[in-house]
């Protein structure tokens, strides 16, 4: 089983659209994880951080669920602009940041 | 403040010739990290720095890859004999310590033919 596992998508949605996505993680150990994101031929990009209490940042909810071990994103009123590549994060150990291989998502007009 | 910045931005390179990959940090984050991308792929661990110590030298492919640190500051990912397999985009990232959010620079697109 893979460390970090991610639905690869694509995920297409019209403009406006309500979207979530989910990450699982193997080891239950693990105590940080974060959401970022990466457009084509760039580097990723912190989308935000995930708490153990979830959080939100206007149109984006991060949650964490870990007696299921996942982790999950939610993208409200999506924008054109969002269309891009999801990455799930997981820090193994003290320093080890296990990246999923991303949830495409695009967003149309 | 500046991000990081890596160096060169494109490489093409032909088959056997060594490559010399170079990161820049922001200035104070003690830890660094090189990762590959493959087109398509997702992002392949190579090696995570804390100050200039190696601890996770794991991820390097073979022992064609080294990687060291000067300073607490500047990186340099080194590929010996180069492969054609060994092209990809290689991203560093650093962050202020081991768990808190890395900052990735722009990547350098290495091309060997």
């Amino acid at each position: 089983r893979k460390e970090v596992e991610q639905d690869p998508g694509p995920f297409n949605v019209p403009e406006g659209a309500t979207v979530a996505f989910n990450c699982t993680y193997s080891n239950s150990a693990s105590q940080s994880f974060f959401w970022y994101r990466q457009d084509c031929r760039k580097e990723p990009k912190l989308l935000m951080s995930v708490y153990s209490s979830g959080n939100e940042d206007g149109r984006f909810t991060a949650q964490l669920n870990r007696a299921s071990q996942y982790i999950s994103l939610l993208i409200r009123d999506s924008k054109l602009s969002d269309s891009a590549t999801y990455l799930c994060v997981v820090i193994l150990g003290t320093y080890k940041y296990i990246f999923g291989t991303g949830t495409r998502l695009k967003v149309l007009a | 403040g500046a991000g990081v910045s890596q160096s060169p931005s494109n490489k093409v390179t032909e088959k056997g010739k060594d490559v010399e990959l170079r990161c820049d940090p922001i200035s104070g984050h003690t830890a660094l990290y090189w990762y590959r991308q493959s087109l398509g792929q997702g992002l392949e661990f190579l090696i995570y720095f804390q100050g200039n110590s190696a601890p996770d030298k794991s991820g390097l492919p073979s022992d064609r890859f080294s990687a060291e640190r000067t300073g607490g500051s500047v990186s340099t990912l080194t590929i010996q004999r180069t492969q054609q397999e060994d092209s990809a985009v290689y991203l560093c990232a650093s962050s202020w310590g081991p768990t808190n959010e890395a900052f990735f620079g722009q990547g350098t697109r290495l091309t060997v033919v």
